[in-house]
């Protein structure tokens, strides 16, 4: 079956921009989670959506960061007025809420 | 908040050699440990995971062992082959709680020929 997928694969703007990023869960799994992966480093969580819960947004770096999830299915994240230091791959992963998460291929994002 | 630390930050073994990678986590209410594998410019994918009523998971040539009273959790991969090059996560979350997991930095494990 069809697996998390994320568009666009790759992202350069320049910086000030604002730039949108989408996330298409699996089909029926009501946990959705973005992450942001700088080169050579770690998983840094950003935000998390349940069902039909308030997202938890613990993790977003600034107000500059928002997400939304419409309809319990696609996610986007937007980053507004992008600073270089934006500049990451951002990992979008779905879980049916019982552990494993399941990841997308990223977008990798290069704010010039 | 849960605070998750990953070693060695690099592993290089030989082929056939154990590899072992190892995870601290400091709050005690995780009860769900699960290890990611992300290859060079792949996504990262699931290999083995642990729950806390646990203490030892076994998948083929690797392991997973959990010490709740220490809090700390283990990675061994058996018999090492190249294709096991990648770098592995270590995360811990609260299931049934945030289910947010927190990860670990990574271990950059490469497996020479």
């Amino acid at each position: 079956g069809a697996g998390v997928s994320q568009s666009p694969s790759n992202k350069v703007t320049e910086k000030g921009k604002d730039v949108e990023l989408r996330c298409d869960p699996i089909s029926g799994h009501t946990a959705l989670y973005w992450y942001r992966q700088s080169l050579g480093q770690g998983l840094e969580f950003l935000i998390y959506f349940q069902g039909n819960s308030a997202p938890d947004k613990s993790g977003l770096p600034s107000d500059r960061f928002s997400a939304e999830r419409t309809g319990g299915s696609v996610s986007t994240l937007t980053i507004q007025r992008t600073q270089q230091e934006d500049s990451a791959v951002y990992l979008c992963a779905s879980s049916p809420g019982l552990g494993e998460q399941f990841f997308g291929p990223g977008t990798r994002l290069t704010v010039l | 908040g849960e605070n998750v630390e990953q070693h060695p930050s690099t592993l290089s073994v030989q082929e056939g050699d154990s590899a072992v990678i190892k995870c601290t986590y400091s709050d005690s209410a995780s009860n769900y440990f699960p290890w990611y594998k992300q290859e060079l410019g792949k996504r990262p994918q699931l290999i083995i995971d642990i729950r806390s009523n646990v203490g030892e998971k076994k998948d083929q040539r690797i392991a997973v062992t959990l010490n709740k009273t220490a809090k700390h959790f283990s990675l061994h991969i058996t018999e090492t082959q190249p294709e096991d090059s990648a770098v592995y996560f270590c995360a811990a979350s609260i299931q049934g709680g945030s289910y947010i997991p927190t990860f670990g930095r990574g271990t950059s494990l490469i497996v020479h020929p």
